[in-house]
């Protein structure tokens, strides 16, 4: 079954201490990306990879960190968490667009992890 | 001016009406158009995409595209209370192999039984 899976998909923290998100897809997809959804706001794009060993800045990329050492895995990288971090964030991936096909331009999207920094 | 904009909501219909959902963009370089529905909680399911003007239909679902206009709706025929979600437009431009997909605000349909 196509997956991506995010853990933890709940979480409560305190400020300052690190934490990771790992995201992790089957699908052999070159691209990835992490977003965070807030009331208002919509969903942000934090970082995205092209592929591995690839990455870039989305909109709201301060105070996080990614890495793309391997095709299936883009963890998201907390170095110091604050309360303003705290966010519905998902992870998404899809295929690379020459190879999209009949798929068209189907983005997956992980369940959710629910971040409160404290 | 936002990326892509949404009306907010609610928005409320009828069941068995027609719901019109719209959404406007602010890059003429965006190709590729498409609608997520996201229940509560829940990570956004792509519903439609779009990549030409004109209309697409799909079952009950029907994307609407001027480019010209820079705009972009989602009609839903016989709404069915299942069809109460949040509705995401997100819009893709594509540079050098590099894709960005920026999504609306979303907005809240409620289908009244």
């Amino acid at each position: 079954e196509a997956q991506v899976t995010q853990n933890p998909r709940y979480l409560i923290t305190v400020t300052g201490k690190k934490l990771t998100v790992t995201c992790s897809q089957n699908m052999n997809h070159e691209y990835m990306s992490w977003y965070r959804q807030d009331p208002g706001l919509g969903l942000r794009q934090i970082y995205y990879s092209m592929n591995v060993e690839v990455t870039d800045k989305g909109d709201v990329p301060e105070g996080y960190k990614v890495s793309r050492k391997e095709k299936r895995n883009f963890p998201l990288i907390l170095e110091s968490p604050s309360p303003n971090q705290t966010s519905l964030y998902f992870c998404a991936s899809s295929p690379k667009y020459r190879d999209r096909g009949v798929s068209g331009n189907t983005i997956y999207f992980g369940e959710g992890s629910w971040l409160t920094v404290v | 001016q936002k990326e892509v904009e949404q009306n907010s909501g609610p928005l409320s219909v009828p069941e068995g009406a027609i719901a019109s959902l719209n959404c406007t963009y602010s890059d003429r370089g965006s190709q590729s158009f498409f609608w997520y529905r996201q229940y509560s909680g829940k990570s956004p399911e792509l519903i439609m995409s779009i990549y030409s003007n004109g209309d697409k239909e799909d079952g009950r679902f029907t994307a609407q595209l001027n480019k010209a206009s820079q705009y972009v709706s989602l009609l839903i025929r016989d709404s069915q209370p299942s069809d109460s979600a949040t509705y995401l437009c997100a819009v893709k431009v594509t540079n050098f192999g590099n894709e960005k997909l920026t999504f609306g605000t979303g907005t809240r349909l409620t289908i009244i039984p």
